[in-house]
């Protein structure tokens, strides 16, 4: 158990639709990043949080965004979704310098 | 941040050492390397990292090259469960924020009986 929770586990919805997913990181880790792993693009890095600042913007849609709170809970908002939306979608936090990244088990969003 | 090379397939004997190499030629002095691997569609799973020295977890070893432009993981007994992506992701590691991990396609490592 890596330490951070993601939720849901699965998500299942329709085009054109807006889903939030939301991510828990370890306990005392300050950076939230977010990953989209599909099956033809490998694990796509997307955005980075740091203590409620974004600090790096990756492959990220303009339909997609994120936040994360002062309690250090982040969400990705995916919106007007698209067949190509569905992924696992990872996020993974650290503490600060070298220390790792720790990912969670993903959501796995399926758009139909 | 720099690129890495890495063989797309490998396959080991279980039981023996699995040793994955990876090439990071235009790594800066700044930059880590670091090693995860990916099990099925399970979220990545931190291994090892290192700047210059060689290191050892209860997982794994890591050997870098004295001019840093590779290394390789070396898992010294290969079980079944070893059977995963490995990648070598080379990361600049800021003070305060940390900082993103970029992830090429990996060696997927193939474990045998």
């Amino acid at each position: 158990d890596s330490g951070v929770t993601q939720t849901p586990k699965h998500l299942i919805t329709a085009t054109g639709q807006r889903v939030t997913l939301r991510c828990s990181p370890r306990s005392g880790d300050l950076s939230v990043y977010w990953y989209q792993q599909s099956l033809d693009q490998g694990l796509q890095f997307l955005i980075q949080y740091y203590n409620g600042e974004e600090r790096a913007k990756g492959n990220i849609l303009e339909r997609f965004s994120a936040q994360q709170f002062p309690d250090l809970h982040s969400e990705l908002n995916l919106s007007s979704l698209e067949l190509g939306d569905s992924a696992l979608y990872f996020c993974a936090s650290s503490v600060k310098g070298e220390s790792p990244l720790h990912f969670g088990n993903g959501t796995r969003l399926t758009v139909t | 941040d720099a690129k890495t090379t890495q063989p797309p397939s490998m396959d080991c004997a279980e039981g023996r050492a699995a040793n994955l190499p990876c090439n990071h030629s235009t790594i800066s002095g700044n930059e880590y390397v670091y090693w995860y691997r990916q099990i099925h569609s399970q979220g990545p799973q931190y291994i090892i990292h290192g700047l210059k020295n060689n290191e050892t977890n209860e997982m794994a070893s890591l050997i870098i090259t004295e001019d840093r432009k590779s290394s390789t993981l070396i898992l010294p007994h290969a079980t079944l469960r070893d059977t995963a992506v490995y990648y070598c992701i080379v990361r600049v590691a800021f003070y305060n924020q940390g900082g993103k991990l970029i992830f090429g396609q990996g060696t997927e490592l193939s474990v045998k009986p």
